[in-house]
């Protein structure tokens, strides 16, 4: 157990829709990281917060939004789903070295 | 960034050593190499990482070259628990928050039995 949780596991919804996934760092951590992962496809960077700042972003759309909050947990919010959205997304916390990996939420778009 | 490159796949028969290896010829002086797994569809985990002297712990061994031009990721006796996607990547090491992890497309590692 890497102590990071992220919720839902899984989720289905239909395109144009718009969802938030949730993530909880580990105890201690000030450091979040999203990432998505295509099928069978490497992991693509989406941004980074640091104590509740953002401190860098990657390859997220502009339909993709993120925040991280006072007590450090973060969301990711994904509006106007497509199909290609369809992926897994996780969240990783730290203290920058090394990073720890949540289970990641599956997001499937219909 | 610091770039990495990997073979993308290797096998390994169970029980044999696999060493699997990454070049990162563009890497600075105060950049760390870091390797992580991915085990099929599940988060990838921390295995180990080092700056220039050859490293140790519970999971695998990591010998990076004098010139740290390249390194070796070293599970001395692979297991079929081991198959998995192995990440090379390069990073350095400063203010916390200051710096981020790009992945690239790895090693997928088939342990045969």
């Amino acid at each position: 157990d890497s102590g990071v949780t992220q919720t839902p596991k899984h989720l289905i919804t239909a395109t144009g829709q718009r969802v938030t996934l949730r993530c909880s760092p580990r105890s201690g951590d000030l450091s979040v990281y999203w990432y998505q992962q295509s099928l069978d496809q490497g992991l693509q960077f989406l941004i980074q917060y640091y104590n509740g700042e953002e401190r860098a972003k990657g390859n997220i759309l502009e339909r993709f939004s993120a925040q991280q909050f006072p007590d450090l947990h973060s969301e990711l919010n994904l509006s106007s789903l497509e199909l290609g959205d369809s992926a897994l997304y996780f969240c990783a916390s730290g203290p920058d070295s090394p990073l720890h990996f949540g289970n990641g939420t599956r997001l499937t778009v219909t | 960034d610091a770039k990495t490159t990997q073979p993308p796949s290797m096998d390994c028969a169970e029980g044999r050593a696999a060493n699997l290896p990454c070049n990162h010829s563009t890497i600075s002086g105060n950049e760390y190499v870091y390797w992580y797994r991915q085990i099929h569809s599940q988060g990838p985990q921390y295995i180990i990482h080092g700056l220039k002297n050859n490293e140790t712990n519970e999971m695998a061994s990591l010998i990076i070259t004098e010139d740290r031009k390249s390194s070796t990721l070293i599970l001395p006796h692979a297991t079929l628990r081991d198959t998995a996607v192995y990440y090379c990547i390069v990073r350095p090491l400063g203010m916390p928050g200051t710096y981020k992890y790009i992945f690239g497309t790895g090693t997928r590692l088939k342990v045969l039995a």
